[in-house]
């Protein structure tokens, strides 16, 4: 089956801990991107890939790191200095930076 | 800091009336336009992509696209319950050297039986 994997779908965290989101796909796609979405709002850019060892900041990364090792895989780390990461996490990836982008499941990350 | 603005809604509108879902943007040299569904607690789901001025039509769906005016928009027709979600409009825009997909907030569509 093709497509965008994200992993967990469920994480509690502590408040203070650092903690890894997987996404994964096997789409053969250039780009991949993460966003973050609260309730009731839309999706913010946290960072975007748009080659292997290579990324780029958009509009809310304080507190966040990604690395771009692999093609297929691109794993977001929310540090302890994110002061609200309780949100709904979601990983895209697609073959250009000006073409359509789809969509894992999704990831909701809790800070209790 | 380029935007992608849309009105939050909700919108309400009686199953088989046409819903029109309106969206503008503040960055002129974008080239790439899409719409996405997303269901509570789901996933964006991609609809239409559209990518010069126009129409672009798929089964009851139309995008539009006008650029000087810096303004797209997407019609439901024939909707149907299974229509109520919130609609996300979605731009690439070109920030920190590279391309990025940007949204608006969305807008909340319910259609009523």
């Amino acid at each position: 089956d093709g497509g965008i994997t994200q992993s967990p779908k469920y994480l509690f965290r502590k408040e203070g801990q650092n903690v890894t989101l997987s996404c994964e796909q096997n789409l053969n796609h250039d780009a991949m991107y993460w966003y973050r979405q609260d309730p009731g709002q839309g999706l913010r850019l946290i960072y975007y890939s748009q080659i292997v060892n290579d990324f780029q900041k958009g509009d809310i990364a304080e507190g966040y790191s990604v690395s771009r090792e692999k093609k297929e895989s691109f794993p977001l780390t929310v540090t302890s200095a994110q002061k609200n990461p309780t949100a709904f996490y979601l990983c895209a990836s697609s073959m250009g930076a000006r073409t359509e982008a789809f969509f894992g499941q999704g990831t909701r990350l809790t800070v209790v | 800091q380029k935007e992608v603005e849309q009105n939050s809604g909700p919108l309400s509108v009686p199953e088989g009336a046409i819903a029109s879902l309106n969206c503008t943007y503040s960055d002129r040299g974008s080239q790439s336009f899409f719409w996405y569904r997303q269901y509570s607690g789901k996933s964006p789901e991609l609809i239409m992509s559209i990518y010069s001025n126009g129409d672009k039509e798929d089964g009851r769906f139309t995008a539009q696209l006008n650029k000087a005016s810096q303004y797209v928009s997407l019609l439901i027709r024939d909707s149907q319950p299974s229509d109520s979600a919130t609609y996300l409009c979605a731009v690439n825009i070109y920030s920190n050297s590279g391309y990025a997909l940007n949204f608006g907030k969305g807008t909340s569509l319910l259609v009523t039986p």
